[in-house]
């Protein structure tokens, strides 16, 4: 089964409007992180946002928040008021074990394309 | 902080020729350093980790004879393409674990292989 789950491989959204990005996920273990990262087409990772298994609210970075629902396994990123330079690659990541120096596990992203 | 730069950034070489990578962090000390490859319109797969003064632990599927990694420091990861073949072309991204609130991983803006 796919550990990290991004089941829209593209999305439009309108200059100013707010848009979610799906992501789900499938761990036993009981603690772990998720990670959001942007991919412009430079290629670059651009971290976004994180949230503990153990956070009790939702994290937010300035225009971007996580929508996390443990009991469903999902952590959704939020994006308000796009902006033209929002149009990426955005990629939805875990690492489990999050005392060590673990390695993430990555889905197949979206990408995301904002208009006028 | 956390910066981490990899040369070069793109290298196009003739089938059979090695090629080396260099991933360093340039703020901060990296025990642990990770090597990804991304295939066009494809998320990132790990290959490998890192460890300073160790070997590295390859991913199930990956030649460890064909892509040699040796972290020779703190700060510095190097990945040697073997015997490069045209399907060894690929976008290959370095990240170097920092310790911190998140115990985050901090990506390079990696490397374009074409092998001709």
């Amino acid at each position: 089964a796919q550990k990290i789950t991004q089941t829209q491989p593209g999305m439009f959204v309108q200059e100013k409007e707010a848009v979610t990005l799906d992501c789900t996920y499938d761990t036993s273990d009981p603690s772990y992180g998720l990670f959001w990262y942007k991919q412009p087409s430079s290629g670059e990772m651009i971290f976004l946002i994180y949230q503990g298994s153990y956070d009790q609210q939702n994290a937010t970075e300035g225009r971007y928040s996580l929508n996390f629902q443990k009991a469903r396994k999902s952590a959704n990123l939020v994006i308000s008021a796009s902006q033209l330079g929002d149009s990426a690659m955005y990629f939805c990541a875990m690492r489990e074990n999050t005392g060590t120096a673990s390695k993430l596990t990555f889905g197949t992203g979206t990408r995301l394309q904002v208009t006028l | 902080g956390a910066v981490v730069s990899q040369h070069p950034s793109w290298v196009i070489c003739k089938s059979g020729t090695s090629v080396k990578i260099e991933c360093r962090s340039l703020d901060f000390q990296a025990t642990t350093m990770f090597w990804y490859r991304q295939f066009p319109k494809q998320s990132l797969m790990l290959m490998a980790t890192s460890n300073e003064g160790s070997k590295a632990t390859y991913e199930q599927g990956v030649e460890k004879d064909k892509f040699l990694i040796n972290h020779a420091s703190l700060t510095l990861s190097t990945l040697t393409v073997t015997s490069a073949h045209p399907e060894d072309s690929s976008f290959y991204i370095c990240s170097a674990h920092r310790g911190g609130n998140y115990n985050e991983q901090f990506f390079g803006p990696g490397t374009r292989l074409t092998v001709l």
